[in-house]
């Protein structure tokens, strides 16, 4: 299973634009990126998806290098309620969902 | 509203005990998924179903069981609960075969082990 590599915290102004990158150098071509992110007392929650080229919806923006080693989630302006962890992940094998630790973002009013 | 619901959110159970979290999906989805969080350990995926009657071994399966009698419920069971078992745990389902496609979660059980 491809394995995905992100930072352990990351801290952000409120109304700032926020970048959380994502490590996946072991991806495969039919790999798809998924983002969710789990908010305090909560269960993960979907954010975005997506395979080659650059996806965006109401959450969020997925940027995904052209070389599919790594992708950036853009939340282009934080607010307190974006405070989260956040997981990078690869649905692999019969679709498991296998996720790592996370990056924890701190959003700072 | 899509939802996966769990029973309890908060259960309180005695070594030994047998245990049973039920987890309910109203998406007629094939695949179906219980996880256990720790602080530090993130998301640890136990066992997943990919049909009625079908179960595979997640990372972490030893001192659990699963039962999936209905596609709709899949069942996590601790045969013996002990205190390292204390946890949160996470139910998940998702379209089988469609990465393309976004898991959904439960609000998550915490389960205490006395």
């Amino acid at each position: 299973d491809a394995k995905t590599t992100q930072p352990n915290s990351m801290e952000s102004n409120e109304e700032e634009p926020v970048h959380l990158p994502c490590n996946h150098s072991t991806i495969s071509g039919t790999d798809y990126i998924h983002w969710y992110r789990q908010l305090p007392s909560q269960g993960p929650e979907y954010v975005i998806h997506g395979l080659t080229s650059n996806v965006n919806n109401r959450m969020a923006s997925l940027a995904i290098a052209e070389d599919r080693k790594s992708s950036t989630l853009i939340l282009h302006r934080a607010t307190l309620r974006d405070a989260a962890v956040y997981y990078c992940i690869l649905p692999s094998g019969t679709y498991k969902y296998i996720f790592g630790t996370g990056t924890r973002l701190k959003v700072l009013a | 509203d899509v939802k996966v619901t769990q029973s309890s959110r908060y259960l309180v159970k005695r070594t030994g005990e047998k245990v049973f979290l039920e987890c309910v999906q109203d998406m007629d989805h094939e695949n179906m998924f219980w996880y256990r969080q720790d602080p530090g350990l993130g998301l640890r995926l136990i066992y997943f179903s990919y049909d009625v009657k079908m179960k595979e071994k997640g990372d972490i399966p030893e001192g659990y069981s699963v039962s999936r009698e209905k596609k709709e419920r899949f069942s996590l069971i601790l045969e013996s609960a002990s205190t390292n078992q204390t946890s949160m745990y996470l139910c998940a389902s998702s379209p089988l075969h469609d990465p393309n496609t976004e898991a959904f979660f439960g609000q998550g059980t915490r389960l205490t082990v006395v």
